[in-house]
């Protein structure tokens, strides 16, 4: 089916532990793009990509990292997870202010 | 600083009444604005931008530069736009759909 889907949709962890949270897109959009959504903050962007092999940070990337050899997928990883990434992740895709959305990942910290 | 604020978290209204969720905000530029909406359970999904000036779902958003805003307006609201609402502002020039968002607004419509 064509659409976004992110994985997991729920992951508990501890603190100091990696987690990659996956993406994948069917539609071939250039753009890709992971917000995180928190009570009073909306949805803040942490990292995008134009295309494959190029990425850039958005407002909060610090503690995150992408990579996006594909046009179809792009991961998230946080590679030593603190308490304050607790929140719900999304993905999205578009190319022309039009973002389609993942269903997002619900990501626990402990 | 490009920067999206709706000053309210929750707006309670009863079927019926009209609805107003407010957006302001910050660009240099000529902005390109949206709502996006999130009922439960559901996707974030576009609601309306306002370069297509359509009503969607009786809602309509007009673009008021000289305030910097882009209220989103419905004159009759009904149980089903119970949901989150975001405004949305298209930033620098050739970055696709790079979405700065504002921090939302829950509306609540009562029986």
């Amino acid at each position: 089916d064509a659409g976004i889907t992110q994985s997991p949709r729920y992951k508990i962890t501890e603190t100091g532990r990696q987690v990659t949270l996956m993406c994948h897109q069917t539609w071939s959009h250039s753009y890709m793009f992971w917000y995180r959504q928190d009570l009073g903050h909306g949805l803040r962007l942490i990292y995008y990509s134009a295309a494959a092999d190029i990425t850039d940070k958005g407002e909060v990337p610090d503690g995150y990292v992408v990579s996006r050899s594909k046009t179809e997928n792009f991961p998230l990883t946080l590679e030593s997870a603190t308490r304050s990434q607790t929140s719900v992740y999304f993905c999205a895709s578009g190319d022309t202010g039009e973002l389609f959305f993942g269903e997002g990942s619900r990501l626990t910290v402990l | 600083a490009q920067r999206v604020t709706q000053p309210e978290k929750l707006l309670s209204v009863f079927k019926g009444a009209p609805v107003e969720l407010k957006c302001n905000y910050s660009y240099s530029g000529s902005p390109e604005l949206f709502w996006y909406v999130q009922y439960s359970r559901q996707r974030l999904q576009l609601l309306l931008r306002h370069i297509s000036r359509e009503s969607i779902k009786g809602f309509t958003a007009d673009l008021n530069k000289g305030e910097t805003s882009f209220h989103l307006k419905k004159p009759f609201a009904q149980e089903e736009d119970s949901a989150m609402y975001y405004c949305a502002l298209e930033g620098s020039y050739n970055q696709g759909g790079k979405l700065i968002f504002g921090q939302g607004t829950e509306l609540s419509v009562k029986p």
